[in-house]
């Protein structure tokens, strides 16, 4: 099975900032993930698909980049409405989650 | 408007069953594969099982491989996850999910399954 590594677990930051998530795989998927952000109590939303893609109605600060076994979603200048926490997700051969990065107010 | 409304959450005793159901609409259910992603208290997103489109091809997670059976009803719209000798690991919300080129851009409700004695 594929395994994905997400860090950090938890990152703490400030309004406005810029913001890297990373997530790697245990081999190479090309471009197959998407990225996910959750709320306390909320179902997941998909942000990113297909590595870069960035989902209908998601705010352009959200970006996301690379294939093969490394990449990051990028959030910049942090909004409020961007706390919570974030899964990646390989679909390159079946499934797997990230284990998840949780964004929270420093 | 797609919706994905999940049933049949309960509490179970290990060992126990329990049939999860998703009621879809508002797109054509045959042309997407579906997928049951489930999420134990406090913890991250996992895998448990998914299925193509015409239902002809099945994957489910190591861990629930032999106990779960994964199933749709095209001509009914629906999705159902059977699930069998359930172990307490097996709490948690399960989310009934559409994939969209990989992604998952849909999302039921979650529906609560609680394995205890």
């Amino acid at each position: 099975d594929i395994q994905m590594t997400q860090s950090p677990s938890t990152l703490s930051a400030s309004i406005g900032d810029t913001v890297t998530i990373t997530c790697r795989a245990s081999q190479n998927i090309n471009r197959w993930l998407a990225w996910y952000q959750q709320k306390p109590g909320k179902v997941p939303k998909l942000l990113i698909n297909e590595a870069s893609i960035l989902e209908s109605g998601v705010p352009s600060r959200f970006s996301g980049s690379g294939s093969g076994t490394e990449f990051t979603l990028t959030i910049s200048s942090l909004q409020p409405d961007d706390f919570g926490t974030y899964y990646c997700h390989q679909f390159s051969k079946y499934g797997t989650f990230g284990q998840g990065t949780k964004v929270e107010f420093k | 408007e797609v919706q994905l409304v999940e049933s049949g959450e309960g509490l179970v005793q290990p060992g126990g069953s329990l049939r999860l159901s998703c009621a879809a609409s508002g797109f054509r259910f045959r042309d997407y594969g579906m997928h049951w992603i489930r999420q134990a208290p406090g913890k991250g997103l996992e895998y448990a099982s998914a299925i193509s489109g015409n239902g002809g091809s099945t994957y489910y997670v190591e861990s629930v491989r032999g106990r779960f059976t994964i199933s749709r009803d095209n001509s009914k719209n629906t999705l159902f996850l059977q699930m069998g000798s359930l172990r307490t690991e097996d709490t948690g919300v399960y989310y009934c999910v559409r994939d969209v080129r990989g992604g998952f851009d849909f999302w039921g409700r979650g529906a609560v399954v609680t394995v205890s004695s």
